[in-house]
């Protein structure tokens, strides 16, 4: 089993609509969470950061996060099609290190 | 905007052939992480660095990969014998406290 689990999509999602991505995560005692975007051919950039239970909102952007069920999710409301992109999920563990840990990724496409 | 610095951007090497790929995290980031990514498939970390020390490379392939930050500034990771299942994107990382930013990485083509 994968520490950090997404669906691969790809996820269609007309222009306009809201898109809901989901990610579980293995590792109970895990702390801190992160949503990166990448583009085909780009590295992945930074979009969302959230380490606490509840909603947290940037823009069209909101993370919610579920520590008890072990899941964090990203909606991503009014899409655009320059909305479409992989998302990546990941995970830092409380190691004194922290240790950075990727799901593989949901395809994202917002159809005009 | 500081940034993460990786060189070069592309490589083209044959089979056998040695490779090494440099990064510059952004200045003040302890920590430095090298990830390999495979078309398709989520970054998969190889090496991190905190300072100069490496604490986690449980998944770098020892025999052919290697990986140094000698001064806790900047890192190289080397790969040699490189091997057709090298052909990846290779990304660097720095992390200051929590978030971590990547680089442009290296898109390395084995033939």
């Amino acid at each position: 089993q994968k520490e950090v689990e997404q669906n691969s999509g790809p996820l269609s999602v007309p222009e306009g609509a809201i898109a809901s991505l989901n990610c579980t995560y293995s590792d109970r005692v895990s702390q801190s969470f992160f949503w990166y975007r990448q583009y085909s051919g780009k590295s992945p950039e930074l979009i969302m950061s959230i380490y606490s239970n509840g909603d947290k909102e940037d823009g069209r952007f909101t993370a919610q996060l579920n520590k008890a069920s072990q899941y964090v999710s990203l909606l991503i409301r009014d899409s655009q099609p320059s909305d479409s992109a992989t998302y990546l999920c990941a995970v830092k563990t409380t190691d004194s290190w922290g240790k950075l840990q990727f799901g593989s990724g949901t395809q994202v496409v917002v159809t005009p | 905007e500081a940034e993460v610095a990786q060189s070069p951007r592309y490589k083209i090497t044959e089979k056998s052939q040695a490779v090494a790929f440099w990064c510059d995290p952004i200045s003040g980031h302890a920590t430095l992480y090298w990830y390999r990514q495979i078309l398709g498939q989520g970054p998969e970390l190889l090496v991190q660095f905190q300072d100069e020390s490496v604490v986690d490379d449980s998944q770098l392939p020892k025999d052919r990969f290697s990986a140094e930050r000698l001064k806790g500034v900047d890192s190289t990771l080397k790969i040699q014998p490189a091997e057709l299942g090298d052909s990846a994107m290779y990304l660097c990382a720095s992390s200051q406290k929590s978030e971590a930013f990547f680089g442009q990485g290296t898109r390395l083509t084995v033939v």
